[in-house]
Order: structure tokens, then sequence, then C-alpha cells
């Protein structure tokens, strides 16, 4: 079985500073992890996306994030927070022993204040 | 290209009614998924199709709920007898497979039992 957590269920930053938004998950076997941004009313778009290549993954808009095998995180970050940045964002984890499903985390909403 | 879509956006059911939700995943996407969000939280699987096959229904909640993907393309969740419970979003997802694909999301469709 495979699970996510993301701690802080509201992240609030000022425009400028720097985003962190955490990310632990489990599984039993080599995960691939994704991170998703949701916007109001529309689907899923992928950030981001670690497949046992490099462990610094970069994404679209200025995210990257760091897989941490050792403690099993996969924190995603943005040097720099933009106004557009605020919506809620998602991460997931799939193993190729549990079929090709996505479990997601609850989600963390985020906040930028101007 | 064209994204993944579904039909309706929005719907409201009175209690007891039967529904059916579509979805047109990305052309020449074998993988197809259906998850569901509640209000506040993350997607949570429903079903898997590797083309017209059925692979994991295991997220289904009740025999109420029935999906299909009879040419392999077009797919519908089917919801029979609906409930308050009911009530959540339903995320459609394509991908060209495997645990590491990248899986496209639909924009939803708001499903309100009243």
């Amino acid at each position: 079985a495979q699970s996510v957590t993301q701690l802080g269920s509201h992240v609030s930053v000022s425009e400028g500073a720097l985003v962190l938004l955490r990310c632990n998950y489990s599984s039993s076997v080599p995960p691939y992890l994704f991170w998703y941004v949701q916007y109001p009313n529309q689907g899923l778009q992928l950030l981001l996306k670690y497949t046992s290549a490099a462990t610094l993954v970069k994404g679209i808009n200025g995210f990257e994030a760091e897989f941490k095998k050792s403690e099993t995180s996969f924190h995603l970050t943005k040097p720099s927070a933009h106004m557009s940045d605020a919506a809620e964002y998602f991460c997931a984890v799939s193993a190729s022993n549990a079929g090709n499903m996505l479990t997601f985390g609850g989600g963390t909403r985020l906040m930028v204040k101007p | 290209g064209a994204g993944v879509s579904q039909s309706p956006r929005y719907k409201v059911a009175k209690r007891g009614q039967d529904v059916a939700l579509r979805c047109d995943p990305i052309s020449g996407h074998v993988s197809l998924f259906w998850y569901q969000q509640a209000l506040g939280q993350g997607p949570e699987f429903l079903t898997y199709f590797q083309n017209e096959a059925q692979l994991d229904k295991s997220g289904l909640p009740s025999d109420r709920f029935f999906a299909e993907r009879p040419e392999g393309s077009v797919s519908t969740l089917k919801i029979q007898r609906t409930q308050q419970e009911d009530s959540a979003v339903y995320l459609c997802a394509s991908s060209l497979g495997g645990a590491s694909g990248t899986q496209y999301f639909g924009p939803g469709t708001r499903l309100t039992v009243l």
C-alpha cells in the first residue's frame, strides 16, 4: 500500500518569499512522485514528476522538488512566490506494484499576500 | 492539441436518480482513470481502464457505481440511485500508460445530489 501526507492544509506566504510545500510518502517499492496544481473549478495540472532519474526535479512556473529517499520526502519549493501561484497543490504517488493509479495527499492551499 | 474533456461540467440530481458522466480522453491514450474528489480533499481513485479492459475497480464505493469504456476511447461513469454522499467532483484522467506516465486531467464534473 502507498500513502501521501501533506503537512499543512494551508500555507500563506508574502509575494516574493520562498514557497515550501511539504510532502511525505510511504511506499513498499520505489515510487514515482508527482506534484499537481489545481486552480478553482479546473482540473489538475502537472507541475513536475520524479521517475527515478535525477533526484532534483525542475517543473513549470519555477517550481522544483527534491526526492529524498532517506526522509521519504518530496517537498515542493519555489524561490519567489507570485500572486498567480495561489492555488491548491497536491502531491501524489504511484508504484509499479499497485497498478497505475495515483494516490493523492489531502492538498495544501497556498495563499500569496501582496 | 485537445485535452481531456468531460461532460456535463455540472450536474444536479435528486436523490434516487441515475446519472451518467462522460469522459473524452486525449486521442491515443490507452489508460483512463476516474477519481472522486470530495470538497476540500484530494482526489481518490475509483477505477482504471487499459483500452477497453477495466483492470481495476477497487475504488468504486458501492455497486451503484459502474464504469465502461466499450471501444477503448470514450468512457462513461454511471451512478445509480444517487445519494447525498455521492456529491463530489468526478475527475477523469488519461495517459499513455505505465505507473510513471503522466496523467492528464479533465476539468471534472461537479455532481450535487439534493
